[in-house]
């Protein structure tokens, strides 16, 4: 079945460090990934998303493209801040009557000062 | 801005209680969901609705149960708590266009 795989947290960076996180997917299809952000005490909230091969997402100084020819969806940030600290989940979306989301099982950042 | 919302954000029971955790989102959304989050962090989906009278059971087996009466509503029931239900609970709905989750704050819910 579907499934997406995330590296091991915790990550931890210094200010102004350079991030990825990766994520790596199996799918049928041409599914639509995102990256989602908990921030401490807080839901989940859409970071940002692609759905169809080659797109680039981004939002926040994030960014992640979407390489079909190696099924991922790694985040980058080119310098983090404190504030960034959060677990960031990659998910796919197959389409399908239940529009069910698949979650990787998150990573925890923790930058420094 | 997210319009959907949980009460309580954080419960201590004792075992045996009744509760339920409320979910109410105002997007007018058709389908939503309950997952229930590990202190490790993973989510599991524990139940899911595709609209009005519609109930259906997630990934993970759960002792909860839900009602779907009103589009706007999506409350979750545990009959008699227990300390393996200590969790946080989120809710989230899904849009038609954009195919985004929405999620609550959560629930935070500790059985003692």
């Amino acid at each position: 079945g579907d499934s997406v795989t995330q590296m091991e947290g915790p990550v931890t960076l210094s200010e102004e460090a350079f991030l990825t996180i990766n994520c790596t997917y199996t799918a049928t299809g041409y599914p639509s990934l995102f990256w989602y952000v908990q921030y401490p005490g807080e839901g989940l909230q859409l970071l940002l998303k692609a759905t169809k091969a080659d797109d680039k997402g981004s939002n926040k100084g994030f960014e992640a493209t979407y390489r079909k020819e190696t099924t991922s969806f790694h985040l980058e940030k080119g310098s983090v801040q404190v504030s960034d600290s959060a677990v960031y989940f990659c998910a796919l979306d197959n389409g399908g009557a239940t529009n069910k989301l698949i979650f990787g099982t998150g990573t925890l950042l923790a930058v420094q000062p | 801005e997210a319009d959907i919302y949980q009460t309580p954000r954080y419960l201590v029971i004792g075992t045996g209680k009744k509760i339920t955790l409320e979910c109410s989102q105002t997007m007018g959304h058709d389908k939503m969901y309950w997952y229930q989050q590990d202190p490790g962090m993973e989510l599991h989906l524990i139940h899911y609705s595709y609209g009005v009278n519609s109930t259906e059971k997630g990934d993970l087996s759960s002792e909860s149960t839900v009602s779907r009466i009103r589009t706007e509503h999506f409350p979750l029931t545990l009959e008699s708590a227990r300390p393996s239900h200590t969790s946080q609970y989120l809710c989230a709905s899904r849009g038609a266009a954009t195919g985004e989750l929405f999620f609550g704050e959560g629930s935070r819910l500790t059985v003692l």
